[in-house]
């Protein structure tokens, strides 16, 4: 129940296109949905969260989509550029676990110049 | 305040030594996170603390590995007997409740650790 299923597990995609990550949970109980990026060698770094009550957030480039029914959430990065090859990390938390985060297993995303 | 650090951030080590991490959190942070993450995967909640308390323990913590934040700002991960299954990055995160923002941790870069 504390698990976060991310796919897919590497993408390829052309620099201008759009990236599109996916993730799924079961515990009811989270309440605040993260994403995060990391380069080798690098801990990870918050790019954009959403909370349950909305259905999208936007940032720039980057967008979560929240399906709060289906639990699922998915990370769309449009205009992807070479500078984004990184793995992003879905991940979930909630507030009456301290906010101990339940983290996927990562996407390696790869663009092409 | 540049952010969290930790120290070493490489380590090698032979099997049954100890070793021990320092994590120095974001100034004024109240809570502070560890986690271990394995080449390919994602980050493992180990333990965190709120002030010098420690909340909560993962059933990963085995009775080798502990923790502490003795006053309530850097804190320290040491392992002991160190076997060849405990080589990961070992990462750090804070978050500050008091200023509201309870759900945002910031990490550091980790101590990535090569046991022999």
């Amino acid at each position: 129940q504390q698990q976060v299923k991310q796919s897919p597990q590497s993408l390829i995609v052309q620099k201008g296109g759009i990236s599109i990550i996916n993730c799924a949970y079961e515990n009811t109980a989270f309440d605040y949905f993260p994403w995060y990026q990391q380069f080798p060698g690098k801990g990870p770094a918050l790019l954009i969260a959403i909370r349950p009550d909305v259905s999208e957030k936007k940032e720039g480039r980057f967008t979560i989509s929240f399906n709060k029914s289906a639990k699922q959430f998915s990370l769309h990065i449009m205009d992807s550029q070479p500078g984004d090859s990184a793995t992003y990390f879905c991940a979930a938390s909630a507030h009456t676990g301290g906010f101990k985060t339940i983290f996927g297993a990562g996407t390696r995303l790869f663009v092409k110049a | 305040d540049t952010g969290v650090s930790q120290n070493p951030r490489h380590k090698i080590t032979k099997r049954g030594q100890n070793v021990t991490f320092r994590c120095d959190p974001i100034s004024e942070h109240n809570r502070l996170y560890w986690y271990r993450q394995t080449l390919g995967q994602g980050p493992e909640f180990l333990t965190y603390f709120q002030n010098e308390a420690q909340l909560e323990k993962s059933r990963l913590l085995s009775d080798r590995f502990s923790a502490e934040r003795p006053k309530g700002s850097f804190s320290t991960l040491e392992i002991q007997r160190t076997e060849q299954g405990d080589s990961a990055m070992y990462l750090c995160a804070s978050s500050a409740s008091r200023t509201g923002n309870q759900e945002t941790q910031y990490f550091g870069p980790g101590t990535r650790l090569l046991v022999l």
